[in-house]
């Protein structure tokens, strides 16, 4: 069955260290993978996406993502956390045809 | 320009009743998805339109849920019949067609119905 696993209900960390964000996954083929993001009272926003090449994806606001096949994991990671970088982010796969499987969610909390 | 619009914002129903959902996607955008998000959970694939036609609807839970995009463009999620585990904020997407023929894959997402059956 193809799912998308988000292990951490909650992240915390301090303005101005590093932030990952993990996400590991089960399809069958070479996935497409997605991470949104999802502010208060807004919808939800593309952040990046890894389809093939590059191993290491560069995103919005300074996020970037690494595709680790053997491990089939795509973990979000930025160098420098900021306050306003707290939200709910969401990793994603695209499996056969269109049909894409969010995972359950990770609260990011960026304390100053 | 403009995002992907949803009407209405919110929606309180009786159990039993029929719901309209609608979805105005971005101008151009062929692609268009439907999803269902409950409370502390991700977005639930319900269905994905390719021009006018359903290309992947394997998400409905059941019968009672029905999906029409007659021209391409807005798109109405049907309920019938609610319960009052339909309850979630009904999600909206769209994502262009690229020149070369392929999805950008990139989804657009709206703000979202709540729909509410009590």
């Amino acid at each position: 069955a193809q799912s998308v696993a988000q292990p951490e209900d909650q992240v915390n960390v301090a303005e101005g260290n590093p932030l990952t964000v993990k996400c590991t996954y089960s399809v069958s083929g070479n996935p497409y993978l997605f991470w949104y993001v999802q502010y208060p009272n807004r919808g939800l926003q593309f952040l990046l996406k890894y389809i093939t090449g590059d191993n290491l994806v560069k995103g919005s606001y300074g996020f970037e993502a690494e595709f680790n096949k053997s491990q089939t994991s795509f973990h979000l990671k930025k160098p420098s956390a900021l306050v306003s970088d707290s939200a709910l982010y969401f990793c994603a796969v695209r499996a056969r045809g269109f049909k894409t499987i969010f995972g359950a969610g990770t609260r990011l909390f960026v304390k100053a | 320009g403009a995002g992907v619009s949803q009407t209405p914002s919110n929606k309180v129903t009786e159990k039993g009743k029929y719901v309209e959902l609608r979805c105005d996607p971005i101008s151009g955008h062929t692609a268009l998805y439907w999803y269902r998000q409950s409370l502390g959970q991700g977005p639930e694939f319900l269905i994905y339109f390719q021009g006018t036609g359903a290309a992947d609807d394997s998400g409905l839970p059941n019968d009672r849920f029905f999906a029409v995009r007659p021209e391409g463009s807005v798109s109405t999620l049907k309920i019938q019949r609610t319960e009052r585990g339909d309850s979630a904020v009904y999600l909206c997407a769209s994502s262009p067609w690229t020149s070369g023929g392929g999805s950008t894959d990139t989804q657009y997402f709206g703000p979202g119905t709540r729909l509410t059956v009590l």
